[in-house]
């Protein structure tokens, strides 16, 4: 059981370029949630997803797009990377609307020159 | 959601309780106040949650005012791998989506 993984763990682009970012949990959990966070700042939600299909904005969604064509993976994409979205970007996971507990992955460091 | 306000910062001896207040004065009834802490360079971890009642689990204690307008994360026995920033988040648990939102949360140093 690995939890939540993120691939790939460090990237580099430069302004304009695109790249998609992969996040997959084994847990099957329903709902995903993409963050991003800047140097001595909070988590910021960018989107989540409540199941298999589904999608939606959160606090800071643009400039970024999503898919949840497969229930265990949500990935986030970068149609053309900015300066300003350099940072470390975390998924999380959780089980049902009953439950709690965000499971995080380990987080994937971008940097845009 | 209700807005929380936590120090942004508290050392803590090593073997002693380290207790991380934070304030949330307008809480809703149906609002649970979660506590999650981030390692240097890790994703965040859940700590423990409650709605009016003290909580407690094998990693820490939450202590909730009867007003539910502040509570106070209790470590008993801090260790050095304690040292993270601790997140005090209040949010309705059974709200669409069950979005979390992180604020700057409190830096605990743990010094032995």
């Amino acid at each position: 059981n690995a939890g939540v993984t993120q691939t790939p763990k460090f990237r580099v682009l430069k302004t304009g370029q695109s790249m998609t970012l992969l996040c997959a949990q084994d847990m099957n959990h329903e709902y995903m949630y993409w963050y991003r966070q800047d140097p001595g700042m909070g988590l910021r939600l960018i989107h989540y997803s409540v199941g298999e299909g589904t999608t939606a904005k959160g606090e800071v969604p643009d400039g970024y797009n999503v898919s949840r064509l497969k229930k265990q993976n949500f990935l986030l994409g970068l149609e053309s990377a900015a300066p300003s979205q350099t940072s470390v970007y975390f998924c999380a996971s959780r089980g049902d609307r009953g439950s709690y507990e965000q499971y995080f992955g380990p987080g994937t460091r971008l940097t845009v020159t | 959601d209700a807005k929380t306000t936590q120090p942004p910062s508290m050392d803590c001896a090593e073997g002693r309780a380290a207790n991380l207040p934070c304030n949330h004065s307008t809480i809703s009834g149906n609002e649970y106040v979660y506590w999650y802490r981030q390692i240097h360079s890790q994703g965040p971890q859940y700590i423990i949650h409650g709605l009016k009642n003290n909580e407690t689990n094998e990693m820490a204690s939450l202590i909730i005012t009867e007003d539910r307008k502040s509570s106070t994360l209790i470590l008993p026995h801090a260790t050095l791998r304690d040292t993270a920033v601790y997140y005090c988040i209040v949010r309705a648990s059974m709200e669409y989506g069950n979005k979390l939102v992180f604020g700057a949360g409190t830096i605990l140093r743990v010094k032995s």
